[in-house]
């Protein structure tokens, strides 16, 4: 079956702009996951999605946000956009987010002018 | 709050030679946790969780409460092993979000 699926693979952005991030989990998978990664903080949780609802929100400003269809797919954006949001977003996905074994897409790479 | 330590940033072993990836983690209550790996230019990917106390491709991982950790072990290590190992931790039920260390790269040495 298919993974999960991320578009776009790259986007560059200046700075000030917003940007939508989209994710498909595989089939049957209904909750979904953000994760934001870059070389100095590592992985951090967003956000996590079940059933179009948002059940976990990790430690990030207002900017970034997200929503989930009632087809489970996701998508998260971020509104005005700064330098420091350069980062690899992963998304992942699972049956009910639950047990921790999460599939993981090959992400997003933002890059903020 | 949680959170998962992984001293090493870099481990080169020999092919052959036993590896042991360190994870320790601070979490008051009772976590779970997993490993991730991450091979070049794959995804990442869950290799075990404890609560499995499965072997997969060779590694084990057992949690020790005691000390808070959660090492990953292999006894002889493979080429094929070099990767970025991550550890990760779940709050239990409830939760449904991971928190992960910053990872170990692994290297083995032919």
């Amino acid at each position: 079956k298919a993974g999960v699926t991320q578009t776009p693979r790259y986007l560059i952005k200046t700075r000030g702009q917003q940007v939508t991030l989209s994710c498909s989990p595989i089939s049957g998978h209904r909750s979904v996951s953000w994760y934001q990664q870059t070389p100095g903080q590592g992985l951090q949780f967003l956000f996590e999605y079940f059933s179009e609802t948002q059940r976990n929100k990790g430690n990030f400003p207002g900017r970034f946000s997200g929503r989930q269809f009632s087809n489970s797919r996701s998508e998260m954006n971020v509104s005005t956009l700064e330098l420091g949001d350069s980062a690899l977003y992963l998304c992942a996905s699972s049956l009910a987010g639950t047990g921790g074994g999460y599939t993981f897409g090959s992400g997003t790479r933002l890059t903020v002018v | 709050a949680q959170r998962v330590t992984q001293p090493e940033k870099l481990l080169s072993v020999f092919k052959g030679a036993p590896v042991e990836l360190k994870c320790n983690y601070s979490y008051s209550g009772s976590p779970e946790l997993f490993w991730y790996v991450q091979y070049s230019r794959q995804r990442l990917q869950l290799l075990l969780r404890h609560i499995s106390r499965e072997s997969i491709k060779g590694f084990t991982a057992d949690l020790n409460k005691g000390e808070t950790s959660f090492h990953l072990k292999k006894p002889f290590a493979q080429e094929e092993d070099s990767a970025m190992y991550y550890c990760a931790l779940r709050s239990g039920a409830g939760s449904y979000q991971l928190t992960f260390g910053k990872g170990t790269k692994l290297s083995v040495i032919p």
